[in-house]
């Protein structure tokens, strides 16, 4: 069976530093792996997803994340933290098929 | 292009009462499902849809919930009696396809029992 596992319920950068969100996931075969935001009283919004190719997926709002198999890990990053990026992040695995099992998210607080 | 669309918001019920929630998903995705997520927590796949029909329930507490998706379209989600766990945010999406497609989410609603 999959799942994940995200590091830190609760990470706080300050204004323009980097973001590094972890991720780390559990599967026996190549898996889809996702990242998803949500915002306060929102759904989830995609950020960006890796299914075959390239390991480093760019997203939307200048996110990106890499797939390293040898760690099984997607870690989100982002070079400079902006105040609009307070949110909730969710990483996700789907293992052929199957249904997205999600991790337990990490609340991302920006320091002005 | 519209969003999916879901209602109500926000509902407050006792225990043992019923409920509903609609999901309207985004013209032309085939594939629809429901999420509970609960405080906390990440959204746990209720039940998915293909079209009209069931792809997987096999998390859907069918003591209690139903869903339907009448004509591969709208779908609502039923719950009867309610527990006080079942407190949660229910959320809906939809996709064009398979996994490897993009789900759309909607906006939840955020069920409280009492």
């Amino acid at each position: 069976a999959q799942s994940v596992t995200q590091l830190g319920s609760h990470v706080s950068v300050s204004e323009g530093a980097l973001v590094l969100l972890r991720c780390n996931y559990s599967s026996s075969v190549p898996p889809y792996l996702f990242w998803y935001v949500q915002y306060p009283n929102q759904g989830l919004q995609l950020l960006l997803k890796y299914t075959t190719g390239a390991t480093l997926v760019k997203g939307i709002n200048g996110f990106e994340a890499e797939f390293k198999k040898s760690e099984t890990s997607f870690h989100l990053t982002k070079p400079s933290a902006h105040m609009s990026d307070a949110a909730e992040y969710f990483c996700a695995v789907s293992v052929g098929n199957e249904k997205l099992t999600f991790g337990t998210g990490t609340r991302l607080t920006i320091i002005p | 292009e519209a969003g999916v669309a879901q209602s109500p918001r926000y509902k407050i019920i006792e225990k043992r009462q019923s409920v509903a929630f609609w999901c309207n998903p985004i013209s032309g995705h085939a594939t629809l499902y429901w999420y509970q997520q609960i405080l906390g927590q990440g959204p746990k796949l209720l039940i998915q849809f293909q079209n009209n029909g069931v792809v997987d329930d096999s998390q859907l507490p069918k003591d209690r919930f139903s869903a339907e998706r009448l004509k591969g379209v709208d779908s609502t989600l039923k719950i009867q009696p309610a527990k006080l766990e079942d407190s949660a945010v229910y959320l809906c999406a939809s996709s064009q396809g398979d996994l490897r497609n993009t789900q759309y989410f909607g906006p939840g609603t955020r069920l409280t029992v009492l």
